[in-house]
């Protein structure tokens, strides 16, 4: 089975400091990592994905997550927070060879203050 | 707009009721995934198609659903005498298939919001 923990329900930061959502993976084969953002009224859109070349990875708007194996992490980080970056963030694993099916975290909500 | 696109955006109806949504995926991807969200909670795995077939059904999936893809494009989602604990937001994605088995990127509709009062 896999699965994934968000460590944490809520972040706030202020802007211009960094963001770091913390997420854990259980699986029992190599799995592709994923973070999806959604913005209220919005779909949910990749913010990035990992699946089993470098272990760092970049997306979009400046984010990024490394794949640590030995401690089943996938946190992701940010430098700087926009205003723009408030909004529930998932960190999603699948499995190969599961046509693409994804297993969600229980979502963390980023709020960013002035 | 040629992402996926899913109607109505909501959806009132009384318990017991039926009711219907639809899902039109990107064009060309072969790949139908049906998701459901409550509040406070991740999407959770209901369904998939690939092309017209249905490969795979979540326990979630009761006897009161049914979902159907007729042709391999759009698809349509029926949740039959309603009750309260199906209020949830119905989330559609499609991917475009892997030939290696590995994972291809999922886009996300908007959802459907249903509220079953």
């Amino acid at each position: 089975a896999q699965s994934v923990t968000q460590l944490d329900s809520h972040v706030s930061v202020s802007e211009g400091t960094p963001v770091l959502l913390r997420c854990n993976y259980s699986s029992s084969y190599s799995p592709s990592l994923f973070w999806y953002v959604q913005h209220p009224n919005k779909g949910l859109q990749l913010l990035l994905k990992y699946t089993s070349a470098a272990t760092l990875v970049k997306g979009i708007n400046g984010f990024e997550a490394e794949f640590k194996k030995s401690e089943t992490s996938f946190h992701l980080t940010k430098p700087s927070a926009h205003m723009s970056d408030a909004a529930e963030y998932f960190c999603v694993v699948s499995i190969a060879g599961t046509a693409s099916k994804l297993t969600f975290g229980t979502g963390t909500r980023l709020q960013v203050t002035l | 707009d040629t992402g996926v696109s899913q109607d109505p955006r909501h959806k009132i109806t009384k318990r017991g009721q039926n009711v219907t949504f639809r899902c039109d995926p990107i064009s060309e991807h072969n790949r139908l995934y049906w998701y459901r969200q409550t509040l406070g909670q991740g999407p959770e795995f209901l369904t998939y198609f690939q092309n017209e077939a249905q490969l795979e059904k979540s326990r979630l999936l009761s006897d009161r659903f049914s979902a159907e893809r007729p042709k391999g494009s759009f698809s349509t989602l029926e949740i039959q005498r309603t009750e309260q604990g199906d209020s949830a937001m119905y989330l559609c994605a499609s991917s475009p298939h892997s030939f290696d088995g590995g994972n291809t990127e999922a886009f996300f509709g908007q959802g459907t919001r249903l509220t079953v009062v």
